[in-house]
């Protein structure tokens, strides 16, 4: 079945290292999205890609990095930048032309000890 | 700046009971909305969509009403179940910014039995 595939779903760093979060789709479409979720909170979005090879900045991108070199694949790196990186963070993607229902992944928990 | 609020943080019904969560946005040049469900530790998941050339749209047992004249927008739940426990979240897309979707707090809803 198509859909998001977020990995790893649960990931513990220490302070000062940084951490990948994975991303993949397999139901073609063009823009993804990384969303931060803090407890009772919002979703709050960090990077979106709309094409390969191209990123904007969300609201809250400092700390961040992202990559877009594959259609399928948009990986989120958590930098030690990232002041207070402990929360949810949720992938996510939407067809062609930013229309229809934007889908998600089940999301990665990173806790920093 | 842009933003999608929420007028309640929680909403607590009677099983069978209508229910009736809020959202305000404050860019007028949204032309997509979106309510989403979550439940604890997942994903958000799409229930419903809406236009901005609409002002109204059903689903099975939801409906969206868009007022773009004081720029709100709720979701109307019929017959409230069990189920239906989670968190909702609206969002706006507007579609002059690349697909940059915004969303709100997000409403708890809770169904006493």
């Amino acid at each position: 079945d198509g859909g998001i595939t977020q990995s790893p779903k649960y990931l513990f760093r220490k302070e000062g290292q940084n951490v990948t979060l994975s991303c993949e789709q397999n139901l073609n479409h063009d823009a993804m999205y990384w969303y931060r979720q803090d407890p009772g909170q919002g979703l709050r979005l960090i990077y979106y890609s709309q094409i390969v090879n191209d990123f904007q900045k969300g609201d809250i991108a400092e700390g961040y990095s992202v990559s877009r070199e594959k259609k399928e694949s948009f990986p989120l790196t958590v930098t030690s930048a990232q002041k207070n990186p402990t929360a949810f963070y949720l992938c996510a993607s939407i067809g062609q032309g930013f229309t229809g229902e934007l889908f998600f992944g089940e999301g990665s928990r990173l806790t920093v000890l | 700046g842009e933003s999608v609020g929420l007028h309640l943080p929680t909403l607590s019904v009677q099983e069978g009971d209508n229910s009736i969560i809020n959202c305000a946005y404050s860019n007028s040049a949204s032309d997509y909305f979106i309510w989403y469900k979550q439940e604890s530790g997942k994903g958000p998941q799409f229930i419903i969509d809406i236009r901005s050339n609409m002002d109204k749209r059903q689903g099975q047992r939801v409906t969206v009403l868009l007022n773009k004249t004081v720029k709100h927008l709720s979701l109307q739940i019929a017959a409230t179940q069990p189920g239906d426990s989670a968190v909702y979240f609206c969002a706006e897309n507007d579609y002059n910014q690349g697909g940059k979707l915004i969303f709100g707090q997000g409403t708890e809803l809770s169904v006493k039995p």
